[in-house]
């Protein structure tokens, strides 16, 4: 069945350190790949996406390329900032689905200075 | 535009109340979605509409939810009578197409706390 894998957290990381939270899905067909972060006491905000093979999403320096051979979505940054402190989801679309997303279990990503 | 609007942001209830959490989407956006959120069960999804009407349920826990989308701007979710295990923050989300595929945009949140 189609599912979805995060790498577990939490993440600690130092000011400008970079950056990868892996994400594995399997499927029977070609998802559309997403990332939502969640801030304290806040709802999800979409992050970036992918639609196809090869595409790369990014956005405020984050970035995620569509592997369909690895079947994978890891979400990048460069240098991160303790703004970036979060939780961060991978959420595969799968088709059929009636545009349902399948949520990862969320990494928390603690940044410090 | 606002964003999708959910009310009220906290709720603190008895065991054995009715409550009633509301939420708005963003305007023109064709599906509704509710999540409840534990530290324990992570990110569910309870049910969700299309065009107002109910596609899948199937994440309702119990007979004790139920939901509801009169028009394109509202919807509810109620749950009678609350029990203290229904304390999550539950989030409404809606959603359009743009760029190649469906865009969910989540709300804020109402934090039910039921004692």
């Amino acid at each position: 069945g189609n599912s979805v894998t995060q790498m577990e957290g939490p993440v600690t990381l130092s000011e400008e350190a970079f950056l990868t939270i892996n994400c594995t899905y399997t499927a029977t067909g070609y998802p559309s790949l997403f990332w939502y972060v969640q801030y304290p006491g806040e709802g999800l905000q979409l992050l970036l996406k992918a639609t196809k093979a090869d595409d790369k999403g990014s956005n405020k320096g984050f970035e995620a390329t569509y592997r369909k051979e690895t079947t994978s979505f890891h979400l990048e940054k460069g240098s991160v900032q303790v703004s970036d402190s979060a939780v961060y989801f991978c959420a595969p679309m799968f088709s059929g689905g009636y545009n349902k997303l399948i949520f990862g279990a969320g990494t928390r990503l603690a940044v410090h200075p | 535009d606002a964003g999708v609007i959910q009310s009220p942001r906290h709720e603190v209830t008895e065991m054995g109340q009715e409550v009633t959490l509301r939420c708005k989407p963003i305007s023109g956006h064709d599906y509704l979605f509710w999540y409840r959120q534990t530290m324990m069960r992570g990110l569910e999804l309870l049910i969700y509409f299309n065009n107002n009407v109910p596609i899948d349920d199937s994440g309702m826990p119990e007979d004790r939810f139920s939901a509801k989308m009169p028009n394109a701007s509202f919807s509810t979710l109620k749950i009678q009578p609350s029990e203290p295990r229904d304390s999550a923050v539950y989030f409404c989300a809606s959603s359009f197409w743009r760029a190649r595929s469906y865009e969910q945009y989540f709300g804020p949140g109402t934090r039910l706390t039921v004692t």
